[in-house]
């Protein structure tokens, strides 16, 4: 049971909004500032998409936006498109006696 | 650019020994804490090691305690993961993975990831 939850699976159709929400179960979790998400395609390496819950690094679409409120953080993707299907990552530090957390990971699929 | 080439993995027996390399290149790796990433097969991301700059701290998850070890040698800019006691549940994709400069716990670049399999 991983210290971050995450649904398993979410869909949305071409050019609508979908939000992928990461739920800490440590109250530690709401204190800390250091979420981050990933996006992974089969076979390949995950990749940064949000840090520190809402920053966006250089090259990642301005479609891909973070939040965070009190022990939930959230992915939000708009204007779907078919390249964004894959499988999400939340991860955070989530407080004292730990490291890294990730989340267990959401399957989204663009249908 | 910032690049993290991992290798060593292969095929290893129950309660075998292996030992995995990343070589890092496109930053000062002295400068940067480290990170052990591992994906079993179907399943999702579990953090399995960190590694300060220095080399000086080390931390691991509670499944792995005790049987892998993790340590850099920053002249080489390479980091090792040494991995005894290899359990079926062990195998995965290992990848080797750098964070923030400043904050430890943000990783922020990847590697391609080396193949571990332990099966008799």
């Amino acid at each position: 049971q991983s210290a971050l939850t995450q649904p398993a699976s979410v869909s949305g159709s071409p050019g609508q909004s979908i939000t992928i929400s990461c739920t800490g179960t440590s109250s530690d979790f709401g204190d800390y500032h250091l979420v981050s998400w990933f996006q992974q395609h089969p076979g390949k390496a995950p990749k940064l998409m949000i840090y520190e819950v809402y920053k966006r690094p250089s090259g990642v679409s301005n479609r891909f936006s973070g939040s965070k409120f009190g022990n939930t953080a959230s992915l939000t993707i708009s204007g779907l498109q078919a390249e964004d299907e894959g499988d999400y990552y939340c991860c955070s530090y989530v407080g004292r006696g730990t490291y890294v957390v990730f989340g267990g990971g959401t399957k989204l699929t663009v249908v | 650019e910032v690049q993290l080439l991992e290798s060593g993995g292969g095929l290893v027996q129950p309660g075998g020994s292996l030992t995995l390399s990343c070589a890092a290149s496109g930053f000062t790796f002295s400068s940067y804490a480290m990170n052990w990433v591992r994906q079993a097969p179907g399943k999702g991301l579990e953090w399995v090691s960190g590694i300060s700059s220095s080399g000086g701290d080390t931390y691991y998850a509670d499944s792995v305690k005790g049987r892998l070890t993790v340590s850099r040698d920053n002249s080489k800019n390479t980091l090792f993961l040494q991995m005894n006691s290899l359990r079926a549940d062990d195998a995965a994709v290992y990848y080797c993975a750098r964070p923030s400069l400043t904050l430890i716990r943000v990783i922020i670049t990847w590697g391609q990831g080396t193949l571990v399999t332990v099966s008799s």
